[in-house]
């Protein structure tokens, strides 16, 4: 199974900052990464596919890179409504797996 | 407007048994595969199971490999999760999901449904 290491687990930040979160595969994944928000009693919400592809509707302070088994999700400027839990999942192979998570605090 | 709506949790013995359903609405049913994705209580997320399109190919975590079995019903545009032998760890809220770009990007969820395995 391929093992996802996410970083940080949580984050402090402020309105307007620029952050960025990690996530590692254990192997090589094609880019077949995803990036979803989470907030409080609800379902996840995708942000990012293909590792960089903007999801509809998912405003363009969010963005990705990365390739092989090293990926990241930054948020350039950061709002009051993207405080919330960020999770990396790779489907290059099932089981997909997803990383820890990461919680972005005020 | 897709809509995937689960149903069947609820409280269940360790060592019992439960079936999930998912109806799901908005999008051409029989030609996505569909899966299902469950979070533990203030915990991350797993992947459970994957079902193909026609529903000839199924894949499992092994963690519930042997115990849950994923089915699909096309004319009904319905997706199952039975759940036998079930432990204390499966209590999570379950969420069917489907991808309408590549079957593993989730980009619909349904509201989800819990389970709670508890004597």
């Amino acid at each position: 199974d391929i093992q996802m290491t996410q970083s940080p687990s949580s984050l402090s930040a402020s309105v307007g900052d620029r952050v960025t979160i990690s996530c590692r595969a254990s192997q090589g994944i094609s880019n077949s990464l995803a990036w979803y928000q989470q907030k409080p009693g609800k379902a996840p919400n995708l942000l990012l596919y293909t590792a960089f592809k903007l999801e509809g509707g998912v405003p363009s302070r969010f963005s990705g890179s990365g390739s092989g088994t090293d990926y990241t999700l930054t948020i350039s400027s950061l709002q009051p409504e993207d405080f919330a839990t960020y999770y990396c999942q790779q489907y290059y192979s099932t089981p997909y797996t997803f990383g820890q998570g990461t919680k972005l605090e005020i | 407007e897709v809509q995937l709506l689960e149903s069947g949790g609820g409280l269940v013995q360790p060592g019992g048994s439960l079936r999930l359903s998912c109806g799901a609405s908005g999008f051409i049913f029989h030609s996505y595969a569909m899966s299902w994705v469950r979070q533990t209580p203030g915990k991350g997320l797993e992947w459970v199971s994957e079902i193909s399109s026609g529903g000839g190919r199924t894949f499992y975590a092994d963690s519930v490999k042997g115990r849950f079995t994923i089915a699909r019903d096309n004319s009904k545009d319905t997706v199952y999760l039975e759940m036998n032998r079930l432990r204390d760890e499966d209590t999570a809220i379950y969420y069917c999901t489907y991808g309408s770009v590549y079957a593993g990007s989730h980009d619909y969820w349904g509201q989800g449904t819990l389970v709670t395995v508890s004597s």
